[in-house]
């Protein structure tokens, strides 16, 4: 069945530095992918919606030039966290859903960063 | 591997009838129970949470769900269905391992079509 992965599964870096996380879809095209961060004991919250080809969708509060969504292939979303501090510190989870069609929406398996 | 299982791929129901989506999780100890709808284009909602008291969880768009330990089961329910309600449902576990929160699991999520 189809899959998404999601890399790195955990990531520890320090603070000021930049970390990327990758989505891909790995047997089908997904012209749309979704962001997630959860916070502890909360719900997620919607960060982004990636277009391929375009600029990404950011939801209210998120701030753009410090999440940088990058969807440049139908197989292939990115999140850059860039100057990370600890207060990034969560899970960020994506999700894809193959192009045209009522088809399945896949979870990558997240990515849990933590920055000291 | 802690997992969350939703049963049923499909549910067609007229509009007007009662609804019940299931989920089972695996965890010896209780999670954070989630349930979330994306309707078509857009991102995941939340519905209802469930973190700890009243087993019974009342959420938006009249949706409730119930909490039942000795089954495991985190089961949505809605006594009267609306065609609006048409979307995918996904549950969701989020565990706790010692006092440290896991990763947040979905299940692969239920298709729900509202007949008129």
């Amino acid at each position: 069945g189809a899959v998404v992965s999601q890399h790195p599964s955990r990531v520890i870096c320090k603070s000021g530095t930049s970390v990327k996380i990758e989505c891909r879809s790995l047997d089908f095209q997904a012209t749309t992918m979704f962001w997630y961060r959860q916070f502890p004991k909360q719900s997620l919250m919607l960060m982004a919606t990636s277009n391929e080809g375009s600029k990404a969708t950011y939801e209210q509060g998120v701030e753009k030039d410090k999440f940088l969504i990058n969807h440049a292939s139908l197989t292939l979303s990115t999140l850059t966290v860039t100057s990370a501090h600890p207060e990034d510190s969560s899970f960020y989870i994506c999700s894809a859903r193959r192009t045209g069609g009522n088809s399945p929406l896949h979870f990558g398996n997240g990515t849990r960063l933590t920055v000291t | 591997a802690q997992s969350v299982t939703q049963p049923d791929i499909h549910i067609t129901v007229s509009e007007g009838a009662s609804l019940e989506l299931r989920c089972n999780y695996s965890y010896g100890a209780t999670p954070y129970l989630f349930w979330y709808v994306q309707s078509p284009g857009q991102g995941l909602q939340l519905l209802l949470k469930y973190f700890s008291g009243d087993t019974l969880v009342q959420g938006i768009k009249g949706f409730e769900a119930e909490f039942k330990r000795s089954q495991s089961s985190f089961n949505l329910r809605k006594p009267s269905v609306h065609w609006s309600d048409a979307a995918e449902y996904f549950c969701a576990s989020l565990p706790y391992y010692g006092g440290s929160q896991g990763n947040l699991i979905f299940g692969k999520g239920t298709k729900l079509s509202v007949k008129p």
